[in-house]
């Protein structure tokens, strides 16, 4: 079946514009998760949802950052008043939340260049 | 304690060899341990995952070797092969504390030479 996607694939902007990218989940995949991958580093963790539940937002580096869930759909994570530290990929990943599967599936990305 | 270290972080083998990449972590809530490869351009893919109960786990040309009193484990790939060049990274979570956010090591960008 289709996999992670999201898009932009690529974004650029202009420091201080806004902006959204979307996540479209594994379809049944009731977990979601955006994380941060600056060049050459690991992946940071950002947000967290599952389900109705409250989300874990403790990654979040500032009040600029925010995400939205509908249900157990589509993602957006929004940046506004872009800096130019926020260029990184941003990958957002699935997975089903049961004691048999922790696998997380990973998107492809979308890379922001802030300029 | 949330961190995951991960070293080497470049490593270069011969076709046929061994590679060997390392993670140590410092939180004992940890009961996840992944191990993702990444190409360019494209996002990780889960490669082996275990969990403590076990010391080693083996899928084909895969190895993950775990020491729990010693908080690291280790990825082996075995006949490494030029398709294996990728960047590598180690990963923990606690899913026991709920906790499925991935803490992910720095990466180690694996090269086979032919």
């Amino acid at each position: 079946g289709a996999g992670v996607s999201q898009s932009p694939s690529n974004k650029v902007t202009e420091k201080g514009k806004d902006v959204e990218l979307r996540c479209d989940p594994i379809s049944g995949h009731t977990a979601l998760y955006w994380y941060r991958q600056r060049l050459g580093q690991g992946l940071e963790f950002l947000i967290y949802f599952q389900g109705n539940s409250a989300p874990d937002k403790s990654g979040l580096p500032s009040d600029r950052f925010s995400a939205e869930r509908t249900g157990e759909s589509v993602s957006t994570l929004t940046i506004q008043r872009t800096q130019q530290e926020d260029s990184a990929v941003y990958l957002c990943a699935s997975s089903l939340r049961d004691r048999a599967s922790y696998e997380q599936y990973f998107g492809p990305g979308t890379r922001l260049t802030v300029t | 304690q949330q961190q995951v270290k991960q070293s080497p972080q470049s490593l270069i083998v011969q076709k046929g060899g061994i590679s060997i990449i390392n993670c140590a972590y410092e939180n004992t809530a940890f009961d996840y341990f992944p191990w993702y490869q990444q190409f360019p351009g494209k996002g990780p893919a889960l490669l082996i995952a275990i969990r403590p109960d076990v010391s080693e786990k083996k899928e084909g040309r895969f190895t993950i070797s775990f020491n729990k009193s010693a908080k690291q484990f280790s990825l082996h790939i075995m006949d490494s092969q030029p398709g294996d060049s990728a960047t590598y990274f180690c990963a923990a979570s606690g899913l026991r504390q709920g906790a499925q956010k991935l803490v992910f090591g720095q990466g180690t960008r694996l090269t086979i030479n032919p």
